[in-house]
């Protein structure tokens, strides 16, 4: 099972700041296949990224997400008032699929 | 675009089992892998298992001895079940197409 690990624990920012968040896995991600969520309290995730740096439709161009291997990042360029939230990275290239921890991004 | 819509019981009493469906609106059911994924109040995501379109799974192996996933074409809807539940499967569950398209999810509370 791959575990993903995900920091830091908590992102306290201000809107305009940009935001780096990291996740790291166990054992190498076959194919890329790293999608990030944002998830806010009362909603179900909502898909950001999948294999590692492809947004999502929908998804403005502030979010970017790198990686290969076993390092990831997820770049919010400029924080917008609405991105505050907690974010999860998830595997899906072997089984088990897992997700991390979660980074919460809250306001400063 | 398509919707998923989790529904069933709220209250599940230990021991027995959990049943749950997911419809599915706006897209055919008979492509894809459809997932479940469960969250336990204030805590993290755990994947439970992806059931495909001809109905071949694969679950979570903390989980395998108790859940079964299924598809039903017909009527465009995904089932979980899960047995012999405990306290600790208090959760909000989550369907999904892939890892995709989220449902809302429903809470399901194991409690006597």
């Amino acid at each position: 099972e791959i575990v993903l690990t995900q920091s830091p624990g908590t992102l306290s920012l201000s809107p305009g700041e940009r935001a780096i968040l990291s996740c790291r896995a166990s054992q190498s991600v076959s194919s890329n296949y790293l999608a990030w969520y944002q998830q806010k309290p009362g909603q179900a995730p909502r898909l950001l990224i999948y294999s590692a740096s492809s947004r999502a439709i929908g998804i403005p161009d502030r979010f970017s997400g790198r990686g290969s291997g076993t390092d990831f990042t997820l770049t919010i360029s400029r924080l917008e008032p609405e991105d505050f939230g907690v974010y999860y990275c998830h595997h899906y290239g072997s089984s088990p699929w897992t997700f991390g921890q979660g980074t919460k991004v809250e306001i400063k | 675009q398509v919707e998923l819509q989790e529904s069933g019981p709220g209250l599940v009493k230990p021991s027995e089992t959990l049943s749950l469906t997911c419809t599915v609106s706006g897209g055919s059911i008979s492509s894809y892998y459809w997932s479940w994924i469960r969250q336990p109040p204030g805590k993290g995501l755990e994947w439970i298992g992806y059931v495909s379109n001809s109905g071949s799974t694969n679950y979570n192996p903390s989980l395998k001895s108790r859940v079964t996933l299924s598809v039903d074409t017909s009527n465009n809807q995904l089932s979980l079940k899960l047995t012999s539940v405990t306290a600790a499967d208090t959760a909000v569950y989550y369907c999904a197409r892939g890892f995709t398209d989220w449902g809302q999810g429903t809470l399901v509370t194991v409690s006597s």
